[in-house]
């Protein structure tokens, strides 16, 4: 069964740093590629980043580009996103996903993890 | 970027009705779209794929339909169960986009 665990979240200043980690256990995770999406308060979800199976290619939502950097370590099994300059904004649940197994570079996700708060606020 | 719209924002239906949810993205996306369900205080799930194949688990009364622009969710019989949040995602163009999801609530 696939598993996939958050962590790192917590409050952070404006301005502030965090780095999110999503453990992943279940499946070949150096096969899948993955995702962070995120979800503020009562509010809907929002794609954030994504990265192939091997690392090589990133993907990032306009409204994180160039402060999030997302990166996996495959012999770790796990998922990272590193946040710098955080904004009031990126308050919000941060979840991983396994992108779907269709032997396809097509970026649908068919497990997910239950997510880690990120609060930015002064 | 393809913005994904989702109409009604809420639905109020009975149990045993059944429910049509709408998606529309602002510039063709062939049939590169999904469908979640997601139930407060959990993580979505993956209900269809390539706007019209069931992923695993997802049962028959549950079928997507569309290409293009417009795409549409179809719940036969609705069961408790099924009042929750539902969310489309184009998977046709970076960036991935979601639309603002569907409340499925009981009349």
């Amino acid at each position: 069964e696939v598993h996939l665990v958050e962590s790192g979240g917590g409050s952070v200043q404006p301005g502030g740093s965090l780095r999110l980690s999503c453990a992943a256990s279940g499946f070949t995770f150096s096969s899948y590629g993955t995702t962070w999406v995120r979800q503020a308060p009562g509010k809907g979800l929002e794609w954030v980043s994504a990265i192939s199976s091997s690392g090589v290619s990133t993907y990032y939502a306009d409204s994180v580009k160039g402060r999030f950097t997302i990166s996996r370590d495959n012999s770790k099994n796990t998922l990272y996103l590193q946040m710098n300059s955080l904004r009031a904004e990126d308050t919000a649940v941060y979840h991983c996903a396994k992108k779907a197994d269709d032997g396809l570079n097509l970026y649908y996700f068919d497990s997910w993890g239950q997510g880690t708060l990120v609060t930015v606020s002064s | 970027e393809i913005v994904m719209t989702q109409s009604p924002a809420t639905l109020s239906v009975s149990p045993g009705e059944g429910a049509t949810l709408s998606c529309r993205a602002s510039q063709s996306i062939r049939s590169f779209l999904a469908w979640y369900q997601q139930k407060p205080g959990q993580a979505p799930r993956l209900l269809i794929y390539g706007a019209s194949t069931r992923a695993t688990g997802t049962p028959a009364r549950f079928s997507g339909s569309g290409s293009g622009t417009d795409f549409t969710l179809t719940i036969s019989s609705l069961q408790s169960e099924d009042f929750a949040l539902y969310y489309c995602q184009q998977y046709d163009r970076w960036p991935i986009t979601f639309g603002q999801g569907t409340r499925l609530e009981i009349k």
